[in-house]
């Protein structure tokens, strides 16, 4: 139980464009998505929490207008970078926490975006 | 806000051996502290949590020490397996509003045969 998937896996993009990843919760309700960002040989860190049905809360230096992210249900959230750069290439990876538990955040496999 | 400090960086250990990663945290209000394991271009995977209530946990060859006053913990890995070879992140969650989690910077466990 406790399955978080993430599509697409990888995607190519030229700079300029918008990518759409999506973040589901297979077997469960989430009531909350985190989306981290993970550069080569660094640390996750938290980009943005959303509860299903109201806006995303940003961490500081976090452009929520590049970053838009969506929790339009119970079991699905998105996060579309816009107009994306170079610099934005990273391994994007969501979690998940349910309403059952109070700890434990289940992680998607990542998403490997790069942008030429 | 929560900040969390994880040493070292980078380990190397025969295989057999035991292996000790730390973390500090500076939220004393944190509550729950997971270890996660990350295999290159993986998700991060659960090996071990433990609560604020509780001081020490084992699961068979992994263990994890919270010293709640001193605000450190600890992942401690004992008969060391190649397969172990990996990055090892502890986080601290921050209490109440969305339950986030504070990662440290990661250790790259590295256990030679």
């Amino acid at each position: 139980g406790a399955v978080v998937s993430q599509h697409p896996s990888w995607v190519i993009c030229k700079s300029g464009t918008s990518v759409k990843i999506e973040c589901r919760s297979l077997d469960f309700q989430a009531t909350t998505m985190f989306w981290y960002r993970q550069f080569p040989k660094q640390s996750l860190m938290l980009m943005a929490t959303s509860n299903e049905g109201s806006k995303a809360t940003y961490e500081q230096g976090v452009e929520k207008d590049k970053f838009l992210i969506n929790h339009a249900s119970l079991t699905l959230s998105t996060l579309t970078v816009t107009s994306a750069h170079p610099e934005d290439s990273s391994f994007y990876i969501c979690s998940a926490k349910s309403r059952d538990s109070p700890y434990e955040q289940y992680f998607g496999p990542g998403t490997r975006l790069t942008v030429t | 806000g929560e900040n969390v400090e994880q040493h070292p960086s980078t380990l190397s250990v025969q295989e057999g051996d035991s292996a000790v990663i730390k973390c500090t945290y500076s939220d004393s209000a944190s509550n729950y502290f997971p270890w996660y394991k990350q295999e290159l271009g993986k998700r991060p995977q659960l090996i071990i949590d433990i609560r604020s209530n509780v001081g020490e946990k084992k699961d068979q060859r992994i263990a994890v020490t919270l010293n709640k006053t001193a605000k450190h913990f600890s992942l401690h890995i004992t008969e060391t397996q190649p397969e172990d070879s990996a990055v090892y992140f502890c986080a601290a969650k921050t209490p109440g509003g969305y339950n986030k989690l504070i990662f440290g910077a990661g250790t790259r466990l590295a256990v030679h045969p």
